[in-house]
């Protein structure tokens, strides 16, 4: 199976402008998790969805939302872009089971100039 | 979730095995331990749990105490590609826990030298 895949691999925004970033699971799963990764926080949960509904959400402003469409495939919002925004945006995903494990993609690199 | 404590870094020298210690004094009955892995600049990998019986894949062991107080990962040969940052996390993997969400802490940072 192919892996999880993300886009685009690397984004320059400015300041005040709105980003979308896209994420495809592997086959077959359901659950879609977004993450940030700074160097000062951390790799910090954003939000899961799991057939088409966020199941859980981290304590992010609400700048940052996100949706599941009906194959899987996920994409995350961020509106009003601010400098701290910049980041690496990682996606996972995972089969519905117990202690299943996640499978992350390679992350979307985003910087905010 | 239970919180976990790591060493922020460790060396190994390569061949040698690396074990990274993870405490977890508060971890409830119900919580397992996950370890995952960062290679520089890529998604983190899953690498191996455990409930309270040792475990072992072809990647790692994981040694978990009798009290489930701290665990310990085993690199039994670790190789230059294994230097990465190592995460230890503790999280319910059934029932209501069965979720995506995964609570990274600082995680330890392996640098495995020739």
């Amino acid at each position: 199976k192919a892996g999880v895949t993300q886009t685009p691999r690397y984004l320059i925004k400015t300041r005040g402008q709105q980003v979308t970033l896209s994420c495809s699971p592997i086959s077959g799963h359901r659950s879609v998790s977004w993450y940030q990764q700074t160097p000062g926080q951390g790799l910090q949960f954003l939000f899961e969805y799991f057939s088409e509904t966020q199941r859980n959400k981290g304590n992010f402003p609400g700048r940052f939302s996100g949706r599941q469409f009906s194959n899987s495939r996920s994409e995350m919002n961020v509106s009003t872009l601010e400098l701290g925004d910049s980041a690496l945006y990682l996606c996972a995903s995972k089969e519905q089971g117990i202690y299943n494990e996640q499978f992350f993609g390679p992350g979307t690199r985003l910087t905010v100039l | 979730d239970a919180k976990t404590t790591q060493p922020p870094s460790m060396d190994c020298a390569e061949g040698r095995a690396a074990n990274l210690p993870c405490n977890h004094s508060t971890i409830s009955g119900n919580e397992y331990v996950y370890w995952y892995r960062q290679i520089h600049s890529q998604g983190p990998q899953y690498i191996i749990h455990g409930l309270k019986n040792n475990e072992t894949n072809e990647m790692a062991s994981l040694i978990i105490t009798e009290d489930r107080k701290s665990s310990t990962l085993i690199l039994p040969h670790a190789t230059l590609r294994d230097t990465a940052v190592y995460y230890c996390i503790v999280r319910v993997a059934h029932g209501s826990g069965n979720t995506g969400k995964l609570i990274f802490g600082q995680g330890t940072t392996l640098q495995v030298k020739p």
